[in-house]
């Protein structure tokens, strides 16, 4: 079964508008999660790493949130170009300290020019 | 820097031959990864090294050994290949103290006929 959950579905979203993407999680309590970026054919790429007392993160156009109530973490992109096009992946050590990573299936953004 | 390096970026195997994929990276991180990436799954972590000297399962060990050969590489062996084992290999590492960043190598793909 799915232990992190990414909409497995394509988001197409037209050049210039706000992106969003959802991670949602079950039975884990992270100490923080992480957000990377993958093209096709390469290895993915670290964007961005939000900790559980922290509730926003942002990075030049990258907005990252993490509710550990709602066991979710959202990822904005916002003033969307077509090179933001890439799969993008959320990542979690389900129990800190393990080193076992988890990571979602990861959503495919497109953006449309 | 080159970062994290794997070696070799293609491989066809036939089942029941072996084969060692290589990984190094030269950034002096203390921790390293091999996960396999396969569609609709995600990345799945196959085994980890949180230090020189040590190595622990991941969430799909069967059928692979890994070497932590020395700090800076790690290396994944197919004893008996088999046609499940087809897929997309990634080596990562991390500096292994909280800072939980994994930067990741550039794949190998794998093919086992």
């Amino acid at each position: 079964s799915q232990k992190i959950e990414q909409n497995s579905e394509a988001l197409n979203i037209q050049e210039g508008k706000t992106a969003t993407l959802t991670c949602n999680y079950t039975n884990y309590s992270p100490a923080y999660l992480q957000w990377y970026r993958q093209d096709p054919g390469r290895g993915p790429v670290f964007l961005l790493l939000i900790r559980e007392n922290e509730k926003e993160k942002r990075k030049e156009r990258l907005k990252v949130t993490f509710d550990t109530t709602l066991k979710q973490s959202l990822f904005h992109i916002t003033a969307s170009q077509p090179a933001d096009s890439a799969t993008y992946l959320c990542a979690l050590d389900p129990s800190s300290g393990t080193y076992k990573y988890i990571f979602g299936t990861g959503t495919r953004l497109k953006v449309l020019a | 820097n080159a970062g994290v390096t794997q070696t070799p970026k293609f491989q066809v195997l036939k089942t029941g031959q072996s084969m060692t994929l290589q990984c190094a990276q030269d950034m002096n991180h203390n921790s390293m990864y091999w996960y396999r990436q396969d569609p609709g799954m995600g990345l799945r972590l196959i085994y980890y090294s949180a230090s020189e000297g040590t190595t622990d399962k991941g969430e799909v060990p069967n059928g692979y050994n890994v070497s932590r050969l020395n700090k800076r590489e790690f290396s994944l062996r197919l004893e008996s290949a088999a046609p499940s084992q087809t897929s997309v290999y990634f080596c990562a590492s991390s500096v292994g103290d909280g800072q939980e960043t994994q930067y990741f190598g550039p794949g190998t793909r794998l093919l086992v006929l």
